[in-house]
């Protein structure tokens, strides 16, 4: 079974579409979180979730929108979209950051918006 | 706020010879230290981590870091590399305590035969 789980895997959709991305994880860890990837690969964290609170909102425009109906699963809504939301957007999940036990990865979804 | 440095955006290397990824963090507080490998289309894997004691962290796939306080670096290396590490590599960082991962800007390692 996939640890972390997202999709979909590929999404291209045109400027001004509303689109979603779900992920889900069940190695029962308390925190998720979701990353976007540039062009150039750099990493950056745009939201976290704790337990389903917010608690890591990272200067991201109101077009994006978390939402965690439980631990388990933590989805990303994108209203409006722009050329420059293309992007590999990850998902992941840790088990206590305070044991520095790090990130487990989703396989991303690459989003083109044309 | 913690920062991520990799000196280096690409490295070539032969097949069999040694190579090191060099990366520097900014903080000076306690800090959590990972490198993870990105193969061609798919997420990020954690290679090894650092948390505390031994200085020197053991990795998969015969990968190992150093953790150098006075330098804040954490440098990878692998003694010989084979065509199957041909990846991107990114060191991460975080202050103990603190909610996220900072990433460096990540390198590719390319092995030509």
């Amino acid at each position: 079974d996939t640890a972390v789980s997202q999709t979909p895997k590929y999404l291209v959709t045109q400027m001004g579409n509303d689109k979603s991305i779900k992920c889900e994880q069940n190695l029962g860890h308390d925190t998720m979180y979701w990353y976007k990837q540039d062009s150039k690969k750099f990493l950056k964290i745009m939201f976290s979730y704790n337990n389903k609170e917010l608690i890591i909102n990272e200067t991201v425009p109101n077009r994006f929108s978390p939402k965690s109906p439980d631990k388990a699963h933590l989805n990303l809504h994108i209203n409006s979209l722009e050329l420059g939301d293309s992007a590999v957007y990850f998902c992941a999940s840790s088990q206590g950051w305070s044991r520095g036990y790090g990130y487990t990865f989703g396989s991303g979804t690459r989003l083109t918006v044309v | 706020a913690q920062s991520v440095t990799q000196l280096d955006s690409q490295v070539p290397v032969f097949e069999e010879a040694p190579v090191e990824l060099r990366c520097n963090y900014s903080s000076s507080v306690s800090v959590y230290l990972f490198w993870y490998v990105q193969y061609p289309n798919q997420g990020l894997q954690l290679l090894l981590k650092y948390l505390s004691g031994s200085t020197l962290v053991k990795g998969i796939n015969g990968f190992e870091a150093e953790f150098n306080k006075s330098q804040t670096s954490f440098h990878l290396r692998k003694p010989s590399v084979h065509i199957s590490d041909t990846a991107e590599y990114f060191c991460a960082a975080a202050d103990q305590g603190a909610q996220k991962l900072v990433f460096g800007q990540g390198t590719r390692l390319t092995i030509n035969p």
